[in-house]
């Protein structure tokens, strides 16, 4: 267990709907990063907070958005959902620091119908 | 920009056989570099990582040296077991945490 909760699991919607996934870090982590995995783009990195401000941005599409709120959970939206939109989304945490080791969940598969 | 280039899979072994997975990466500066493994159904989990030239990282007799010279950190193993078959990233990391990733090698252990 990492420590790491992602919710939901499984999500299944149709097109043109919006979704939310949620994250909840280790706690004492700052840093919260989002990832998509897909069969033809892999692991790609798409936003990252630090302490509820944005840190870094990757590839994300401006139909998504994130925040991460006082408690330190964040959020991802994904909104006016597309078929290619239908992959699995990491949620990572990490403590501050240089080369400190980033903590996955389990992931939020996504299918969009 | 940064990028991680690994070999692609699947990476076929009996059990007890040696694993090498070649990772090399492209980066300004001096990036951490991390090994995480990908069990089926599961996130992933760092399996190892180094972060300065000359650096390695091991465990669960996993090792990868950090090749600043080559721009390298291959991932080796002596003995592989059946339950090492998973898929295996290279990553970099070199600012503020946020990972790149190789493609990801999948790695079969038959008994």
């Amino acid at each position: 267990d990492s420590g790491v909760t992602q919710t939901p699991k499984h999500l299944i919607t149709a097109t043109g709907q919006r979704v939310t996934l949620r994250c909840s870090p280790r706690s004492g982590d700052l840093s919260v990063y989002w990832y998509q995995q897909s069969l033809d783009q892999g692991l790609q990195f798409l936003i990252q907070y630090y302490n509820g401000e944005e840190r870094a941005k990757g590839n994300i599409l401006e139909r998504f958005s994130a925040q991460q709120f006082p408690d330190l959970h964040s959020e991802l939206n994904l909104s006016s959902l597309e078929l290619g939109d239908s992959a699995l989304y990491f949620c990572a945490s990490s403590s501050p620091g240089g080369g400190a080791e980033a903590f996955f969940g389990q992931g939020t598969r996504l299918t969009v119908v | 920009g940064n990028s991680v280039t690994q070999m692609e899979g699947p990476v076929t072994l009996s059990e007890e056989a040696f694993l090498t997975i070649n990772c090399t990466y492209t980066a300004t500066g001096y990036p951490s570099l991390f090994w995480y493994v990908q069990y089926p159904g599961e996130g992933l989990q760092l399996l190892l990582k180094a972060t300065k030239a000359d650096d390695k990282g091991s465990n669960k007799g996993f090792e990868a040296t950090y090749r600043k010279e080559t721009t390298s950190f291959h991932l080796e193993k002596g003995s592989v077991q059946v339950s090492d078959s998973a898929v295996y990233f290279c990553a970099l990391s070199a600012s503020w945490g946020k990972l790149q990733f190789g493609a990801g090698t999948q790695v079969v252990v038959t008994p």
